[in-house]
């Protein structure tokens, strides 16, 4: 079974500043994806970014990128330039790899909410 | 966009009522996904189906049953609620796309059992 660690439950960070968010997992699987979901305190829960444990180069959407370590088994995300409107949960994630016609689920951690202050 | 809505935002039920939670995805996706998510404990998966009258358990099926008659609904039964089963509950779905699943969640049903 997979599990999946967040282990810093909040976090701060000043407006414009950068911030990391840590995540570790464990499996025994060699393909697998792994994700990072943002929740607003809106509650829509949706897709930051997602990397695929077969590349090695590290994923990036606009402000956010990711810090993949295979090795170890870790998985943070960076977001640059902090806004206001990146307050909220941040949740990371992880799927086996499956092929057509098979079942896949996600595992989450539990976790971590992100203040920006102005 | 993909679109995925939940039946009622708030909801509040007695001890031993029978509850219905609605999803509805409009993007024809064959994967759909019950979660609950309390604090301190993210996300734990109830029921997924990954077809029409298929259905599988989660990681905490007890005390839920599920129902998918046509593809794009998918529902949450609770056949006698109680107190504990108070939570905020996420409906999502997916399809597979040459490995590039990607699940898009409802606005969630947060549900108060007195």
């Amino acid at each position: 079974a997979q599990t999946v660690t967040q282990s810093q439950p909040e976090m701060s960070v000043q407006e414009a500043e950068t911030v990391t968010l840590s995540c570790t997992y464990d499996t025994s699987e060699n393909n697998y994806y792994l994700f990072w979901y943002k929740q607003p305190p809106s509650r829509q829960m949706i897709l930051v970014i997602r990397q695929e444990a077969y590349k090695q180069q590290n994923a990036t959407e606009n402000r956010f990128s990711v810090n993949f370590q295979k090795a170890a088994k870790s998985f943070s995300l960076k977001i640059s330039d902090s806004q206001l409107g990146d307050t909220a949960m941040y949740f990371c994630a992880f799927m086996k790899h499956r092929s057509p016609g098979a079942n896949s689920k996600l595992t989450f951690g539990k976790g971590i909410t992100l203040s920006v202050r102005p | 966009d993909v679109k995925v809505t939940q039946s009622s935002r708030y909801l509040v039920k007695r001890t031993g009522e029978k509850v219905f939670l609605e999803c509805v995805q409009d993007m024809d996706h064959e994967n759909m996904f019950w979660y609950r998510q309390d604090p301190g404990l993210g996300l734990r998966l109830i029921y997924f189906s990954y077809d029409v009258k298929m259905k599988e358990k989660g990681d905490i099926p007890e005390g839920y049953s599920v129902s998918r008659e046509k593809k794009e609904r998918f529902s949450l039964i609770l056949e006698s609620a109680s107190t504990n089963q108070t939570s905020m509950y996420l409906c999502a779905s997916s399809f597979w796309a040459g490995g590039r699943e990607t699940q898009y969640f409802g606005p969630g049903t947060r549900l108060l059992v007195l």
